[in-house]
């Protein structure tokens, strides 16, 4: 099973909005609605920040938000925060009944 | 509050093997699946495979080639992961994570594991 491909990089001043993208085939993203993200700063554990697509968990701020288009996963981070900057993965459920992560993408705020 | 606490640092020469655990608490522990997920130094993050704590039934990824082995203590509300034939390249901190397919929500804390001869 190959990574999903994510950008390696992606950055926005404070207040602006990025996207990150997390493309992977038909045989995961295309065909399941089982996409999530994570957030993970240095040194620490991954975050949950977007369930099947584009729901939030509790306590995760309305600024996150994720999409789905084809074989291609969206999260969409707006008015941007210096606390916002790590790293993001995307994961995605596949037709063997394993998961897949992306490569994962460093977001930096300006 | 649900809880996983993971078991302390490992290090391993090559060829051995490795077992992990995770302590979960605050839920019922046979009502979520597990599963176990791992990060190599500056990598991206690697889902290893995952358990139904409730029947036991596992799926492994293929990139582990039979070396993994993930089983479960109901009684103890506890996770294991079980890695052989180690070389190098498995130095990494190996994580339990809890849910079905839509997302993790509760992660253990790492658990860091070096191969060295």
């Amino acid at each position: 099973q190959s990574a999903l491909t994510q950008p390696p990089s992606v950055s926005g001043s404070p207040g602006q909005s990025v996207t990150i993208s997390c493309t992977g085939t038909s045989s995961d993203v295309g065909t399941y609605n089982r996409v999530s993200w994570y957030q993970q700063p240095p040194g620490s554990a991954p975050k949950l920040m977007i369930y099947e697509v584009s729901n939030r968990p509790s306590g995760v701020p309305d600024r996150f938000s994720g999409s789905k288009s084809g074989n291609t996963a969206s999260l969409t981070i707006s008015g941007l925060q210096a606390e916002d900057e790590a790293e993001y993965y995307c994961s995605s459920y596949t037709s063997s009944a394993t998961f897949v992560f992306g490569g994962g993408t460093k977001l930096t705020v300006l | 509050q649900v809880q996983l606490v993971q078991s302390g640092a490992e290090v391993r020469k090559p060829g051995a093997s490795v077992k992990i655990s995770c302590k979960a608490s605050g839920y019922t522990f046979s009502n979520f699946a597990m599963h176990w997920v791992r990060q190599a130094p500056g990598q991206r993050l690697e889902w290893m495979g995952w358990i139904n704590a409730g029947n036991g039934n596992t799926k492994y990824s293929e990139n582990f080639q039979g070396r993994v082995t993930i089983t479960r203590d109901t009684s103890a509300s506890t996770l294991y992961v079980d890695l052989s034939g180690l070389r190098s390249e498995d130095t990494a901190v190996y994580y339990c994570a809890r849910g079905w397919t839509g997302g993790w929500s509760y992660w253990g804390q790492g658990t860091p594991v070096t191969v060295s001869s």
